[in-house]
């Protein structure tokens, strides 16, 4: 159990709905990153947050946004859903904002688009 | 563009004998590099990193090559056991303060056979 919880684990909804996954780091982990992976490919970095502020953008689309609250946890929201957004998408978590620090994930959640 | 390669998406290993797996990367400007591990329906788990400074790194069983002339490196795992069958993905950053994302490979996945 790496401490990083996501919410929910499983998600299936329609295209064009707008979803919202949360993630709640370690404790003491002031930052908090995104992850898609998509069938046969590696981790593509979404975004990165480190003590409520963002931090660094990767291929983040304009449809989805992220934030982190006052209390460290992170929600990461995709809207206007299209098929190929079915993924699954981890959250992982570090003390310190450089690459250096070792990220812990999440179990991921896994979103179906229909 | 794929800037850090796994050529290879699957690999077989009798226990006992050694794995190795291999990476290559394209953007010689990623001076810190990591091996992540993953088992089904887990997050990916840190196991070994490496500086560009270095060209070895070891932990137990667990040893990582950098050839930088090559953009190469490489995970050995001696002796592999049952537990280590998952996918494996290697991982590289730029550490410098503002590049903190790290970019994935697509991962290999690692069968030990009994």
């Amino acid at each position: 159990d790496s401490g990083v919880t996501q919410t929910p684990k499983h998600l299936i909804t329609a295209t064009g709905q707008r979803v919202t996954l949360r993630c709640s780091p370690r404790s003491g982990d002031l930052s908090v990153y995104w992850y898609q992976q998509s069938l046969d490919q590696g981790l593509q970095f979404l975004i990165q947050y480190y003590n409520g502020e963002e931090r660094a953008k990767g291929n983040i689309l304009e449809r989805f946004s992220a934030q982190q609250f006052p209390d460290l946890h992170s929600e990461l929201n995709l809207s206007s859903l299209e098929l190929g957004d079915s993924a699954l998408y981890f959250c992982a978590s570090s003390e310190r904002p450089d690459s250096t620090d070792t990220q812990y994930f999440g179990p991921g959640t896994r979103l179906t688009v229909l | 563009d794929q800037q850090v390669k796994q050529n290879s998406p699957s690999l077989s290993v009798q226990e006992g004998r050694i794995s190795i797996l291999n990476c290559d990367y394209t953007n010689s400007m990623f001076d810190y590099f990591l091996w992540y591990k993953k088992y089904p329906a887990e997050g990916p788990t840190f196991l070994i990193s490496i500086s560009s400074i270095k060209d070895k790194n070891e932990d137990g069983r667990f040893t990582v090559f950098l050839n930088k002339s090559a953009k190469h490196l490489s995970l050995h795992i001696v002796p592999s056991q049952p537990g280590d069958s998952a996918v494996y993905f290697c991982a590289a950053s730029k550490s410098n303060f503002g590049n903190e994302k790290l970019t994935f490979g697509t991962g290999t996945r690692l069968t030990i056979i009994p």
